[in-house]
């Protein structure tokens, strides 16, 4: 089974300045997703980004970026240039590779960001 | 175009009640997933349809709980006995489909269900 780990349960930031949040998974397959999903207090859940395991290359979204060690299974969101609107729950999730039935989302425990003016 | 929408968005209810929980997922999208959200915690899986079948119910926690999605769109969520450690947000989400290439996950809003 596949696990997902945040070891960061809450982080704070001042605006202007940078971030970075932790994530590792456990996985024994080779094709997969990743993502890091925000939630603010209304509950919506928002992708921020998502990252192929075949690609080597770090997925980038504007201000947000990942940094994907796969042999390592870390997958961390650096967060430039914080906002005051990125304050919110920030989840890691897996996914199984496109190929396979069953694309549930396995999420992390989650971190709280606090940007502060 | 609407998003994924959830009724009721909060439900008070009392052990033992039996409660509905709705997702009314985007046009078009044929795969729906149910999430359950403890307080404080991720989302986890209960159960997916793609279709009007349910094609992966293994993270219901038992037979208390149970899902249809009878003409493909509209999905309930139904819960029997309901007991005080059923208090939590469900979260429903739909994507275009389950298999092939990626289809992103978009959610509802979620329903806060509260056991007394």
């Amino acid at each position: 089974a596949q696990t997902v780990t945040q070891s960061q349960p809450e982080m704070s930031v001042q605006e202007a300045e940078t971030v970075t949040l932790s994530c590792t998974y456990d996985t024994s397959e080779s094709d997969y997703y990743l993502f890091w999903y925000k939630q603010p207090p209304s509950r919506q859940m928002i992708l921020v980004i998502r990252q192929e395991a075949y690609k080597q290359q770090n997925a980038t979204e504007n201000r947000f970026s990942v940094n994907f060690q796969k042999a390592a299974k870390s997958f961390s969101l650096k967060i430039s240039d914080s906002q005051l609107g990125d304050a919110a729950m920030y989840f890691c999730a897996y996914r199984r590779g496109k190929e396979t039935s069953g694309s549930r989302l396995t999420f992390g425990e989650g971190t709280q960001l606090t940007v502060n003016p | 175009g609407a998003g994924v929408s959830q009724t009721p968005s909060n439900k008070v209810t009392e052990k033992g009640k039996y409660v509905e929980l709705r997702c009314d997922p985007i046009s078009g999208h044929t795969a729906l997933y149910w999430y359950r959200q403890s307080l404080g915690q991720g989302p986890e899986f209960l159960i997916y349809f793609q279709g009007t079948g349910a094609a992966d119910d293994s993270g219901l926690p038992n037979d208390r709980f149970f899902a249809v999605r009878p003409e493909g769109s509209v999905s309930t969520l139904k819960i029997q006995r309901t007991e005080r450690g059923d208090s939590a947000v469900y979260l429903c989400a739909s994507s275009l489909r389950d298999r092939g290439s990626y289809n992103e996950q978009f959610f509802g809003p979620g329903t806060r269900l509260t056991v007394l």
